[in-house]
């Protein structure tokens, strides 16, 4: 299946900072998806991009669908304790018959110093 | 909407037993998807179906395991006979309909641990 490469794996950062992550693929995806995990939960859909060049921001969330359709990267400002959790990236194509359609990144694992 | 929900949460057994995990994918979805989570090799498809019908399985690990959804508002997976490597965390998600604009909405996941 398609490889979706995510950096960093994991981010120490302090409270009030600003956060930035990106997620790189060698296949070209149609959508791109933000997703945060908490402890003990699915994950939750934060941001969905549907344009190459799209910029979209959700709060302190910004994230933009690169023009090549092969990356995206997503920004927190502001940082708060309650970021914290496992944000991952997520490239879907569309569904087809026998086809899987959502690609996950490996994960950002984001801890806030308060 | 109450989401998807998955039970039971938190499921413990030996080795050899037969596990079944449940799900209910969010009212007027017709996808419905199952995942598994391990940290080493994070969240990877089993199955989904359209409209009840089995459409892609080929995630599945093994014969061991199996996945049904006898209506729209339900579904299982299972293992038999279980074995340790099987412990990971278990999602469902459903979306609604084909179009891109759509996606998937995860359930809270089921915690599976076979010793």
């Amino acid at each position: 299946g398609q490889q979706l490469n995510q950096s960093p794996q994991s981010m120490f950062i302090q409270e009030g900072e600003d956060v930035s992550m990106n997620c790189t693929s060698s296949s070209i995806f149609n959508t791109w998806l933000w997703y945060k995990q908490e402890p003990g939960e699915g994950p939750v859909l934060l941001i969905a991009l549907y344009k190459a060049g799209e910029l979209t921001s959700n709060g302190r969330l910004t994230a933009q669908f690169g023009i090549t359709r092969k990356d995206s990267f997503l920004n927190i400002s502001a940082s708060i304790p309650s970021d914290v959790g496992i944000y991952f990236c997520a490239g879907q194509i569309p569904l087809d018959t026998g086809a899987n359609n959502l690609f996950f990144g490996t994960g950002t694992r984001l801890t806030v110093i308060p | 909407d109450a989401g998807v929900i998955q039970s039971p949460r938190h499921e413990v057994t030996e080795m050899g037993q037969e596990v079944t995990l449940r799900c209910k994918p969010i009212s007027g979805h017709d996808y419905l998807f199952w995942y598994r989570q391990t940290m080493m090799r994070g969240l990877e498809l089993l199955i989904y179906f359209n409209n009840n019908v089995p459409i892609d399985d080929s995630g599945m690990p093994e014969d061991r395991f199996s996945a049904k959804m006898p209506n729209a508002s339900f579904s299982t997976l299972k293992i038999q006979p279980s074995e340790p490597r099987d412990s990971a965390v278990y999602f469902c998600a459903s979306r609604q309909g084909r179009a891109f604009q759509e996606t998937q909405y995860f359930g809270p996941g089921t915690r599976l641990l076979v010793l």
